[in-house]
């Protein structure tokens, strides 16, 4: 498996603008994390899914973030309109508890985005 | 709530040992979990430990609990100047399925 996949790696964009994040997770996990990080305010989880469910999306930071799983390969995390304030490096993961080693979370790459 | 915090910054000489430390608040805690981060990319999970344990040793990392005081720690051995990363412990929630993160502690290695 190739691990969890986010696209794209970078993302410019202006003040306004909607952007999409996407994220496919390993498969057979049935469990998705979307995470954003920034020097402020370090790792940050925004929502989770279970079996394509969002169970919590407390830690979305207002109404401009939305995120979907339609199915089980694959996620998106949207902002619309995009403010300066959002830039920081996102993160998708994904898991699969197992017994013995509790939850373990595979991290893509990260998606580092600039509003400018 | 939980919360997990870490210091910030840690600076270590080559071939010395590395002691990076975390408090957690959630005493139902079953596996904590040290996360290593390199420049560029995402976190990789380094080790973990079963909260009915105090210690575990895997090679040059050595985790300890300390269940009462609710304080992890990773040891490095000799370190090297490879392991220059940010290092975030993390715990799970008593469900099994969330993990709540430390802040991260960028770690740097001098020669």
């Amino acid at each position: 498996d190739a691990g969890v996949i986010q696209s794209p790696r970078h993302e410019v964009t202006e003040m306004g603008q909607e952007v999409t994040l996407r994220c496919k997770p390993i498969s057979g996990h049935d469990y998705l994390f979307w995470y954003r990080q920034t020097m402020m305010r370090g790792l940050e989880l925004l929502i989770y899914f279970n079996n394509n469910v969002p169970i919590d999306d407390s830690g979305m930071p207002e109404d401009r973030f939305s995120a979907k799983m339609p199915n089980a390969s694959f996620s998106t995390l949207k902002i619309q309109p995009s403010e300066p304030r959002d830039s920081a490096v996102y993160f998708c993961a994904s898991s699969f508890p197992s017994l013995g080693r509790g939850t373990e979370a595979f991290f893509g790459q990260g998606t580092r985005l600039t509003v400018v | 709530g939980e919360d997990v915090e870490q210091s910030l910054f840690l600076s270590v000489r080559e071939g010395d040992s590395s002691v990076i430390n975390c408090t957690y608040t959630d005493s139902s805690s079953t596996y904590l979990y040290w996360y290593k981060q390199e420049p560029g990319a995402g976190l990789q999970l380094l080790t973990y430990i079963f909260s009915n344990m105090d210690m575990k040793q895997d090679q040059r990392l050595t985790v300890l609990l300390n269940k009462k005081d609710k304080h992890l720690s990773l040891r490095i051995a000799d370190t090297q100047t490879g392991d220059s990363a940010i290092y975030f412990c993390a715990e799970m929630d008593n469900a099994g399925n969330m993990l709540t993160f430390g802040g991260g502690t960028r770690l740097m290695v001098k020669p």
